[in-house]
């Protein structure tokens, strides 16, 4: 079965200190990958899509930027944060593919990041 | 491009009532539907998705939906409910990327059911 680990599960840093959050995948290959922000009261905010190793897609013009090393790794950083950048930042992945509407996509625990 | 709205940012119900959460889609072809559940400072779970076969869905925990094409809507609902479903639900649709062809869901606002003894 497929696992899906972020980490790590809690942050505190300060304004202009860099970010680097982690998601792993197991049990699957060739997984497209994304990384969501969540604020309060506002849903999911779509920010970064990978469909395999080096290939990112952005969503939305902001102070992140996101890598894939590995085939099941995605990386979220940024090089100095602002206090807008505090969230709930998930993690998911879906089956590979990029026309196959059906499939669902499966979501880590999530990194709670407070900017102070 | 594809759109949810979920009606209601809060929905109380006491324990045994009936559960009706509102999901009204904007879609421009034939929609794949889903709605997924959050806890507290968890990640999201999916209950139930709508992929085009039988209109009535069947999920997980009791939780059904209906798809009707006549009013665009995907509603969630369970017949009696219960303090452990005191969480937030998420309504989603499935949405073509222009220019890539990649599908990517877009989510509603979310709507938070809380359950009273």
């Amino acid at each position: 079965s497929q696992t899906i680990h972020q980490w790590p599960a809690t942050l505190v840093q300060p304004v202009g200190s860099p970010l680097s959050l982690e998601c792993t995948v197991e049990g699957t290959s060739n997984p497209n990958l994304y990384w969501y922000r969540q604020a309060a009261g506002r849903g999911l905010q779509l920010l970064f899509y990978s469909v395999g190793i080096g290939q990112i897609s952005s969503e939305v013009p902001q102070n992140l930027s996101a890598s894939r090393p590995q085939d099941r790794q995605f990386i979220l950083s940024s090089k100095k944060l602002l206090l807008s950048d505090s969230g709930f930042y998930l993690c998911a992945w879906s089956p590979p593919g990029r026309v196959a509407r059906t499939y669902e996509q499966y979501f880590g625990p999530g990194t709670r990041l407070t900017v102070t | 491009a594809q759109s949810v709205t979920q009606l209601g940012s809060h929905v109380s119900v006491s324990e045994g009532a009936l559960v009706l959460l509102r999901c009204n889609y904007s879609s421009s072809v034939p929609p794949y539907l889903f709605w997924y559940v959050q806890y507290p400072n968890q990640g999201l779970q999916l209950l139930l998705k709508y992929t085009s076969a039988a209109t009535l869905v069947k999920g997980i925990n009791g939780f059904e939906a209906e798809f009707k094409k006549s009013e665009t809507s995907f509603h969630l609902t369970k017949p009696s409910a219960h303090m452990s479903d005191a969480a937030e639900y998420f309504c989603a649709v499935s949405d073509r990327k222009a220019g890539t062809g990649f599908q990517k869901l877009v989510f509603g606002t979310g709507t938070r059911l809380l359950v009273s003894p």
